[in-house]
């Protein structure tokens, strides 16, 4: 079966332009994550989707940071008036459940999108 | 703060040989604990994971070590083939939580 799809898989802006990232979960997962990976700071989780829940947005590092989930599928990663800082591999994670019982809460990792910021 | 610390940073091991792999963790919360393989280019795939209510579980080639009391855990990739060069990272979940805390990861290079 499908995998989560992220794209595009790169993507290379000036500084200060606005970049959208999607993600297309694995059909059937109810929950959805973003991660970001660089150099500097490994994986660090950015935003969490569980259905139809207030998303956990506490790994946002600024409000230039956003997502929504439409549907219950599909999120849309926007980061505003980007800057160097922000050159990093997005990556868009979802599992079948969120975090209730002990089985269902692994997640899958789709294969990133690479943003580079010049 | 780092809340799951791994080591080492970088690692290299003969075709055959044994890797090992230690993360430890702060927060007793923390109850699932689950390593990634990472290839170049790729997202991070789900290797083997476990509950601190177990000690030891395999799967295949890899073993994870749980140690409850010293809050470490480790992975133990038996009979390491190159194919298995790539970066591993362990990371834990709260039970009441959502998100994935990750060690800061560990690139294997397997020489045949």
């Amino acid at each position: 079966g499908a995998g989560v799809s992220q794209s595009p898989s790169n993507k290379v802006t000036e500084k200060g332009k606005d970049v959208e990232l999607r993600c297309d979960p694995i059909s059937g997962h109810t929950a959805l994550y973003w991660y970001r990976q660089s150099l500097g700071q490994g994986l660090e989780f950015l935003i969490y989707f569980q259905g139809n829940s207030a998303p956990d947005k506490s790994g946002l590092p600024s409000d230039r940071f956003s997502a929504e989930r439409t549907g219950g599928s599909v999120s849309t990663l926007t980061i505003q008036r980007t800057q160097q800082e922000d050159s990093a591999v997005y990556l868009c994670a979802s599992s079948l459940l969120g975090t209730s019982g002990r089985t269902g809460n692994e997640q899958f990792f789709g294969p990133g999108t690479r943003l580079t910021v010049l | 703060q780092q809340q799951v610390k791994q080591s080492p940073q970088s690692l290299i091991v003969q075709k055959g040989g044994i890797s090992i792999i230690n993360c430890a963790y702060e927060n007793t919360a923390f109850d699932y604990f689950p390593w990634y393989q990472q290839f170049p280019g790729k997202g991070p795939a789900l290797l083997i994971a476990i509950r601190p209510d177990v000690s030891e579980k395999k799967e295949g080639r890899f073993t994870i070590s749980f140690n409850k009391s010293a809050k470490q855990f480790s992975l133990h990739i038996m009979d390491s083939q190159p194919g298995d060069s790539a970066t591993y990272f362990c990371a834990a979940k709260k039970a009441a939580g959502n998100k994935l805390t990750f060690g800061g990861g560990t690139r294997v290079l397997v020489k045949p």
